[in-house]
């Protein structure tokens, strides 16, 4: 079985320009989410689908980040303009339940973002 | 407010040492608790989870604890091996006011030294 895929691996881009990272979950996962990691710190939960519907998107800065998962299946995670405190990892990952019954969460290998 | 933290943020030891990783967190009111072990440049990998009404789960050489009322857990690791190497983080899903969200603690990282 495939596991959670995501691209770029690495994104070096200059401030203010935009950038989009790309998930594509494990096959019939109905869970999606975007977490972001700073150096030594655990994820943070950016943006949970259920299916293609966002039903936790409190921790996304609106203003300049958007997401979308087209057919509940991939999804993509776009920054415009970016900021240097952007930088950090962005991760992916996918589970088969829908919360609360939370089951084990599969993660991609992050994309690893620079802002210079 | 759930808030998960972990204790100590790194250690080191010789290999073949058995040790404690630990893990508290705010809010007993949890679904569940889940020990992930993470290398560098990687994604996270689940080791073991464990149910709310559960007290322990065991896979292979590891060994995970809950006491859901003190608002604790701890990963045992026997006999530690160089590939052992990582960070080690907790996450907990549930409580009264974050009923369907995951909190992570910060993690351990392990070093086991040859």
């Amino acid at each position: 079985e495939a596991g959670v895929v995501q691209s770029p691996r690495y994104k070096i881009i200059e401030k203010k320009q935009p950038v989009a990272f790309w998930c594509n979950p494990i096959s019939g996962h109905n869970t999606l989410y975007w977490y972001l990691q700073n150096l030594g710190q655990g994820p943070e939960l950016l943006i949970r689908y259920e299916n293609e519907e966002a039903v936790d998107d409190s921790q996304l800065p609106k203003d300049r980040f958007s997401a979308e998962r087209l057919k509940g299946v991939d999804s993509t995670l776009k920054i415009q303009p970016a900021e240097l405190g952007d930088s950090a990892v962005y991760l992916c990952a996918s589970s088969p339940g829908i919360p609360p019954y939370q089951e084990t969460q599969y993660f991609g290998p992050g994309t690893r973002l620079l802002v210079l | 407010k759930q808030e998960v933290t972990q204790i100590p943020a790194a250690l080191s030891v010789p290999e073949g040492e058995n040790l404690v990783l630990n893990c508290s967190f705010t809010d007993s009111a949890i679904y569940n608790l889940q020990w992930f072990r993470q290398d560098p440049g990687k994604g996270l990998t689940s080791l073991l989870l464990i149910q709310s009404s559960q007290r322990e789960q065991t896979s292979g050489r590891l060994n995970a604890s809950l006491d859901k009322s003190s608002g604790r857990s701890t990963l045992y690791i026997a006999a530690s091996q160089p590939g052992d190497s990582a960070t080690y983080l907790c996450a907990v899903s549930g409580g009264e006011t974050s009923y369907d969200k995951v909190i992570f603690g910060p993690g351990t990282s392990l070093s086991v030294i040859p």
